[in-house]
């Protein structure tokens, strides 16, 4: 079966560093998305990535090893605006995305 | 503004009503896609329109009837629902289907809650 996982939930401490990690067993692979979504509002698209290695995009920068089947969201310089769910999500053979539990961030002051 | 507008917010139903979700998207996307968000679980996708056409329905139970009317809107009409399907209802929209960086834009929901 088709599968993603990741913690469900983490804490971290305003302007340090966190990394959420997502494994993904699918049938096909056609890139790994990480979505962001606050309570009680939508899911916003932050990244992409198809090839392996590092995207860096402003604090936040998402990381892929096909190979591993392993992914991470390196989130930088916490800010209190960052508690929010974080979802993992893999595009399979036919494109339809599969996606992950979710992770929720809780920022501590 | 997400692009993708939702109504109503909130909806609490008994079983026995039937009422219905709407969604509009003014992005110019061609596909449109209804999930479901129940807590601690993934994203289950429901439905799916690729310009106007049904492309997917996820053996979803028929009390959950969805219509596209044109590419900017989708509705999902609910009835005869039972408690378990009470979550929150995500509509989405996306330029195509089937492409590799098919990146979903997402209305905020519908919480749905069954009596």
């Amino acid at each position: 079966g088709q599968n993603i996982d990741q913690p469900t939930e983490m804490t971290a401490t305003e302007g340090a560093i966190v990394q959420i990690n997502c494994t993904y067993q699918t049938s096909g692979f056609n890139g790994l998305f990480w979505y962001q979504q606050h309570a009680g509002e939508a899911p916003t698209f932050l990244s992409y990535n198809v090839l392996d290695g590092l995207e860096e995009k402003g604090r936040f920068s998402s990381f892929l090893s096909r190979s591993k089947g392993y992914s991470y969201l390196l989130l930088k310089e916490l800010q209190m605006k960052d508690s929010a769910s974080y979802l993992c999500a893999v595009g399979d053979s036919n494109y339809q995305l599969i996606w992950g539990a979710g992770t929720k961030l809780i920022i501590k002051p | 503004e997400t692009g993708v507008t939702q109504t109503p917010r909130h909806l609490v139903m008994g079983m026995t009503n039937k009422k219905s979700l709407k969604c509009e998207q003014h992005l110019g996307h061609n596909a449109m896609y209804w999930y479901k968000q129940s807590a601690k679980k993934p994203l289950e996708l429901m439905f799916v329109y690729n310009f106007k056409e049904q492309t997917e329905n996820n053996s979803v139970p028929s009390r959950f009837s969805p219509e596209c009317p044109n590419s900017s809107h989708l509705f999902l009409h609910l009835h005869t629902l039972q408690p378990e399907d009470s979550a929150l209802y995500l509509c989405a929209s996306s330029q195509d289907k089937g492409t590799g960086a098919n990146v979903l834009t997402f209305g905020a929901g519908s919480r749905l809650t069954v009596l």
